[in-house]
């Protein structure tokens, strides 16, 4: 079974563009959520989408946005970018039952300049 | 959500040497997940265990749930299993997972 891909790998954008990831699940896997890593804060969750609807979302500013379709692939959006922005954005999905064990993807580089 | 804290932040092997991982939480918890982060960024799945003892090769991990801690065992540690291990645990839904700062570890050849 193929794991979860997430496209670009890498990514360089100005201050104040906007960005669009994209997450492909696990094949069966309804649930996906972001997280986004950076060496200060560490890995902090972004939000988790489940048949398309946001159920849960963390403590970022509303540029951060995300959806999901209904082949359960979703994308997040960053618009006006900043320089804090840079991070590495990790996808991961898992069952809609238990065990709820979550399976990441390579994750996306972004780098703002 | 919970709180999440590991030890140590760092650790520096000899290749062959064993070593324990540590993961406190600051409640109960009924998933909770061990990962190793490669070089280039991806976190690798080692274990989904939210209590009990589970074995994989050369790692092992043990939950104690009631007493709110896990450790992961690596013994006969090699090059390859150096990187950040993280441990997560619930954040209050199923796709919300709070993780500790990791332990970085290095070998040694």
């Amino acid at each position: 079974k193929a794991g979860v891909t997430q496209t670009p790998r890498y990514l360089i954008k100005t201050r104040g563009q906007q960005v669009t990831l994209s997450c492909s699940p696990i094949s069966g896997h309804r649930s996906v959520s972001w997280y986004q890593q950076t060496p200060g804060q560490g890995l902090q969750f972004l939000f988790e989408y489940f048949s398309e609807t946001q159920r849960n979302k963390g403590n970022f500013p509303g540029r951060f946005s995300g959806r999901q379709f209904s082949n359960s692939r979703s994308e997040m959006n960053v618009s006006t970018l900043e320089l804090g922005d840079s991070a590495l954005y990790l996808c991961a999905s898992s069952r809609s039952s238990q065990p709820y064990e979550q399976y990441f993807g390579p994750g996306t580089r972004l780098t703002v300049t | 959500g919970i709180q999440v804290e590991q030890s140590p932040p760092d650790l520096i092997l000899q290749e062959g040497a064993n070593s324990t991982l540590r993961c406190n939480f600051s409640d109960s918890v009924n998933n909770l997940q061990w990962f190793h982060q490669n070089p280039w960024g991806q976190l690798i799945n080692l274990f989904y265990i939210p209590s009990g003892t589970k074995q994989n090769g050369r790692l092992s991990a043990t939950t104690v749930a009631t007493e709110r801690y896990s450790l992961l065992y690596i013994s006969s540690s090699q090059t390859t299993d150096s990187g950040v291990y993280f441990c997560a645990g619930p954040g209050g839904s199923q796709g919300n997972l709070i993780f500790g700062k990791g332990t970085k570890l290095s070998v040694k050849p």
